[in-house]
């Protein structure tokens, strides 16, 4: 069964300590792992796509990279501005856009 | 431009009332998606329409009722609601619902409609 599991569930970090978010993913014929950010009461904003196994995307302090079973969200020298909800989601041969449960990050001043 | 806008913000709505959603779009999208949002809880999908035809439903019940009048406008009608459908309302558009191509299967969202049945 297709699945995606984003870890940690939540992450406080000081401003400037970087650290690195996991969407460790079980999926057959994957067109397309997405990274959202959401901030509370927002609708998610799109951030990168990754489709294959390798490939790495930057902007700003964010930077995600894709292996065959896993995608991280590496923030650098994060800024309390950064502070949202990061979801990653994957699309499959079933068409449907499916979301992990979320990373919660905190960035504190 | 990747605005997808959506109205009203918030909908308070008693459970016999009958209200509607708006979502617009003006990219040139052809496929258009409703998804609904607890708290502290990812999106779950609720609807697609490719094309202006309905593709998917999640099973969702019956006192939710989508229409997409034309390529631009999503609507979601409520009827008979529950306090359990109080939630966010998320809608999005795609260029398409699937694609060989990444970037075309990239849903944009809306800001959402903050819903609430009493």
């Amino acid at each position: 069964e297709d699945q995606v599991t984003q870890s940690p569930e939540a992450l406080r970090l000081q401003e400037g300590e970087s650290s690195s978010l996991n969407c460790s993913y079980t999926v057959s014929g994957l067109r397309g792992l997405f990274w959202y950010r959401q901030d509370p009461g927002k609708g998610p904003e799109f951030l990168f796509t990754l489709y294959s196994a390798g490939e790495e995307k930057e902007k700003e302090r964010l930077k995600a990279t894709l292996t065959k079973k896993e995608s991280f969200l590496h923030i650098t020298a994060p800024k309390p501005e950064d502070s949202a909800t990061y979801l990653c989601a994957y699309k499959a041969a079933g068409n449907k856009l499916t979301f992990g449960g979320g990373t919660r990050v905190l960035v504190k001043p | 431009d990747t605005e997808v806008t959506q109205t009203p913000k918030h909908l308070v709505m008693g459970m016999t009332n009958k209200k509607s959603l708006k979502c617009e779009q003006h990219m040139g999208h052809r496929a258009m998606y409703w998804y609904k949002q607890k708290a502290k809880k990812p999106p779950e999908l609720m609807f697609v329409y490719s094309y202006e035809k309905l593709s998917i439903n999640e099973s969702v019940p019956s006192r939710f009722s989508p229409e997409c009048p034309n390529s631009s406008l999503l609507n979601l009608h409520l009827h008979a609601l529950q306090p359990e459908d109080s939630a966010l309302y998320l809608c999005a558009s795609s260029q398409e619902e699937t694609s060989g191509s990444p970037t075309k299967n990239i849903q944009y969202f809306g800001a959402g409609t903050r819903l609430s049945v009493l």
